[in-house]
């Protein structure tokens, strides 16, 4: 079973414009949150993480917001850049559990 | 620091060839562990590592095979490749078990025929 989901496979913005990626989860034990990217032929990196007893985390021009209730994460990218471009994943784990869920990925195109 | 190295970058097998994915970390990282990324499932966990001598399973650990005998080094082992191994397959390590951010090497597609 998929226990993290990004439902959008793809999303195209245009440069300077705000990019909203979205992710949902289904085991209320996650309590820590992270977003990775991943350029092609290259492994994920680290972007940001948000642990549960936060709602937001901000990192530049990177934010990711937590909805508990929901059970929903976004990540913001203000302003977008075409460096952006990548494939956005999001993934969730519990403390002191080593088994870290993903989701299948969002691919992310910045139009110049 | 050369972070989190994977050999080979690419590697063809027949059904039923064993191979061995190396992968080796020059962070001095406890946690180390192996992924398969497939097309539409994101990345699923196969084997961890939170020490030299110590592995347990993820998600998908069947087929697959691990050791750590040093804390550099966390080979992935496929005794008896099958076509529904044919995956790209990443490395990580991390400097904390479990919930802090990985490290994470090129990766190595393998195609199983």
């Amino acid at each position: 079973d998929q226990q993290v989901k990004q439902n959008s496979p793809s999303l195209s913005v245009q440069e300077g414009r705000i990019s909203i990626l979205n992710c949902d989860y289904t085991n209320s034990m996650f309590d820590y949150f992270l977003w990775y990217k991943k350029y092609p032929a290259e492994g994920p990196t680290f972007l940001i993480s948000i642990s549960s007893i936060k709602d937001k985390n901000e990192d530049g021009r990177f934010t990711v917001f937590l909805n508990k209730s929901a059970k929903h994460l976004s990540l913001h990218i203000v302003p977008s850049q075409p460096g952006d471009s990548a494939v956005y994943f999001c993934a969730a784990g519990i403390y002191n559990n080593n088994d870290m869920r993903f989701g299948a990925g969002t691919r992310l195109t910045v139009k110049p | 620091n050369a972070g989190v190295t994977q050999t080979p970058k690419f590697q063809v097998l027949k059904t039923g060839q064993s191979m061995t994915l190396q992968c080796a970390q020059d962070m001095n990282h406890e946690y180390m562990s192996w992924y398969r990324q497939d097309p539409g499932m994101g990345l699923r966990l196969i084997h961890y590592s939170v020490g030299a001598g110590i592995t347990d399973q993820g998600e998908v650990p069947n087929g697959y095979n691990v050791s750590r005998s040093t804390t550099e080094d966390f080979p992935l082992r496929l005794l008896s490749a099958a076509p529904s191994q044919t995956s790209v397959y990443f490395c990580a390590s991390s400097p904390r078990t479990g919930r802090y951010e990985q490290y994470f090497g090129p990766g190595t597609r393998l195609t199983v025929t």
